[in-house]
């Protein structure tokens, strides 16, 4: 099945720092991504929907200087989270739609990204 | 904006007994997808339901998609330990663009053995 890795798995920053999370498709072509957003034991919220060669387009209340997005090629979309402070720290997960001819056009996810901000 | 609202917010049960978890939208979707997170893992794709009434079957797991598309439901017969974990509707909605999907907030089943 569709694979989408997500790298780093888990990061300790310092307030004030910037945090790069890579998402890739492994083995099947995203022209859209999305990243999301998950604090404990509670449900996944979409941040934005990253388009492969376009800007991302941002959720309601989500910052888009803050949370960089880029999606430079059809199996990449990286999210930066810029001058990180505490109230950063979540699950950061992304998913990427597979578009062929046999999917559902469900949503393959990474397995996440734990940043904690000190 | 479209609401996706799940119930219940918990449910334990016996092994062996059944469970159903219920999603309600705010507005007409054009398909739900379901998922299911084990702890400590991501959401992991189970089915997607397109047509108004549909029903399909996955060995113990039942899914249904209501006549007016608003409304979902997953029923786990005699659950195992095994089906641990939170199961999350997700719907698109009708007209939608981007396949952008709004979560329900996820119903977690833990399973007495």
């Amino acid at each position: 099945g569709a694979v989408v890795s997500q790298h780093p798995s888990w990061v300790i920053c310092k307030s004030g720092t910037s945090v790069k999370i890579e998402c890739r498709s492994l083995d099947f072509q995203a022209t859209t991504m999305f990243w999301y957003r998950q604090f404990p034991k509670q449900s996944l919220m979409l941040m934005a929907t990253s388009n492969e060669g376009s800007k991302a387009t941002y959720e309601q209340g989500v910052e888009k200087d803050k949370f960089l997005i880029n999606h430079a090629s059809l199996t990449l979309s990286t999210l930066t989270v810029t001058s990180a402070h505490p109230e950063d720290s979540s699950f950061y997960i992304c998913s990427a739609r597979d578009q062929g001819p046999r999917s559902y056009n469900e949503q393959f996810f990474g397995p996440g990204t734990r940043l904690t901000v000190l | 904006g479209q609401q996706v609202m799940q119930i219940p917010q918990y449910q334990h049960v016996q092994e062996g007994e059944d469970f159903t978890t219920y999603c309600n939208s705010s507005t007409t979707l054009s398909n739900i997808q379901w998922y299911k997170q084990r702890p400590g893992g991501h959401p992991v794709f189970l089915i997607q339901l397109v047509k108004s009434g549909e029903v399909k079957k996955q060995k113990r797991l039942t899914f249904q998609f209501g006549e007016a598309k608003k409304n979902s439901s997953l029923h786990i017969t005699a659950t195992q330990t095994t089906d641990v974990g939170t199961y999350f509707c997700a719907g698109r909605q009708s007209g939608g663009s981007n396949y952008k999907l709004t979560f329900g907030k996820g119903t977690l089943l833990t399973v007495n053995p």
